[in-house]
């Protein structure tokens, strides 16, 4: 059993649709991630929170809407998205503040059609 | 900018062999971190090995290690005796700043029985 948890595993999606990604962790951490995953490209960080808040955001579209009602739950809600969207999504969680050890989920497999 | 480069994107070794995998890095920071990650088809990315910059001595565990040249910027893992479940995506990682992870684009690692 992992002690982060992504669902869906697989999602597929026209353009027009709305979903949401959701993310759990089982660690006790306090810090909760967002990460994309393309074909081809190295894995881009898109979002991090910290005890709720959100602490960085690398520079995302607004199609992307992430959401951390608490420590443990994650959840990037979708709204018309593109193909190019399409990618692994995966979610990470860690200790806190500074240089520990993130550990990540399963992730969801996007496609956008 | 920070970045991170692996320059094998695929590698195959009979089991039992050992192998290694390179990484090079670029950045400005004094101390860091730097982090190999497994991911198995399964998608999730699990935790190998992590070196602190300023730390001399390279990190092991177990089977796997790392050689460590911070002048150089590079940070290459070595899998000795290794085994049919290390066949996975490697991804080298710098963490460029408190729970920013850079990652390079990945090497396919394929161990043949």
């Amino acid at each position: 059993e992992t002690g982060v948890t992504q669902t869906p595993r697989h999602l597929v999606m026209g353009m027009t649709n709305k979903k949401s990604l959701k993310c759990e962790q089982h660690l006790g951490h306090n810090a909760m991630y967002w990460y994309k995953q393309s074909a081809k490209k190295p894995l881009e960080l898109m979002f991090v929170y910290n005890f709720k808040e959100q602490t960085e955001n690398n520079s995302v579209p607004s199609r992307f809407s992430p959401e951390c009602p608490n420590s443990s739950h994650l959840f990037l809600h979708l709204h018309t998205l593109q193909p190019e969207d399409s990618a692994l999504y995966l979610c990470a969680s860690s200790q806190g503040q500074g240089a520990n050890i993130q550990y990540f989920g399963a992730g969801t497999r996007l496609s956008v059609l | 900018a920070q970045t991170v480069t692996q320059s094998q994107p695929e590698m195959s070794v009979q089991e039992a062999e050992t192998v290694t995998l390179s990484c090079t890095y670029d950045t400005s920071e004094n101390n860091y971190y730097l982090f190999w990650y497994k991911q198995p088809p399964s998608r999730q990315m699990i935790l190998v090995i992590r070196q602190e910059a300023y730390k001399q001595q390279n990190a092991t565990e177990n089977r796997f290690s790392v050689n460590f040249q911070k002048a150089a910027k590079s940070f290459s893992l070595k899998i000795s005796d290794s085994q049919l479940g290390d066949t996975a995506m490697y991804f080298c990682a710098l963490e460029r700043g408190a729970q920013k992870l850079v990652f390079g684009q990945g090497t396919r690692l394929t161990i043949n029985p």
